[in-house]
């Protein structure tokens, strides 16, 4: 099963408009990290927030974790025709083991 | 510019046939994983390595096997590839946990679509 589910699956903005998309995650975790995969690519690292941290903030990003509700967010403000890509987040279940699982991700469509 | 380099990013194979999928890093990295995307279904970790000669299974292992006799090189085989093996592998790489900062963040290729007839 997935560790971690991203809500909604798809969303539709226009330029300007923030998007906020949601992870939630089923066991204790040291980090959480949100990637972007543009169509038919790679995944690529946006952001990190550690288990004792409860928001970070980069650039246009804001991520958002709550460890009691085991979720966390993914703000993108004032969004671009670049931001439309595909969304996940990923957890580390504990030190050391080097596995990291992924979500389902969120497709983010900004239109122009 | 660090990276990950998938030696293809489109193949076509048959039914049975054995297949090699490369993964090269520059960037000194021990841990090295093969995850397949599928639509609907994410990621899925297929195996990872943490050092030279070191493999663990992940969580879809069955009809994988992989190498890794030097730090910089991950492969990935299919020893006899099936129609439910069409799909996208990506390959990725991180430091150790520890060893330095941005330990955790994963460093991707640009992925290999595979498709088995």
């Amino acid at each position: 099963s997935q560790q971690g589910e991203e809500d909604p699956q798809a969303l539709s903005i226009q330029e300007g408009e923030n998007a906020t998309m949601n992870c939630s995650y089923k066991t204790s975790i040291n980090n959480l990290q949100w990637y972007r995969q543009n169509s038919g690519r790679g995944l690529v690292h946006l952001i990190l927030i550690r288990s004792n941290e409860r928001e970070k903030h980069s650039g246009r990003l804001r991520v958002t974790l709550d460890t009691s509700k085991k979720s966390s967010s993914l703000l993108i403000t004032a969004s671009r025709a670049a931001d439309t890509a595909s969304y996940f987040c990923a957890t580390d279940l504990k030190e050391g083991t080097y596995k990291y699982i992924f979500g389902t991700g969120t497709r983010l469509k900004v239109l122009a | 510019d660090v990276k990950v380099t998938q030696s293809s990013r489109y193949l076509v194979k048959r039914t049975g046939e054995k297949v090699f999928l490369e993964c090269v890093q520059d960037m000194d990295h021990e841990n090295m994983f093969w995850y397949r995307q599928d639509p609907g279904l994410g990621l899925r970790l297929i195996y990872f390595s943490y050092d030279v000669k070191m493999k663990e299974k992940g969580d879809i292992p069955e009809g994988y096997s992989v190498s890794r006799e030097k730090k910089e090189r991950f492969s990935l085989i299919l020893e006899s590839a099936s129609t439910n093996q069409t799909s996208m592998y990506l390959c990725a790489s991180s430091p150790r946990q520890g060893t330095r900062s941005g330990a955790n963040v994963l460093t991707f290729g640009a992925g290999s679509r595979l498709t088995v007839l």
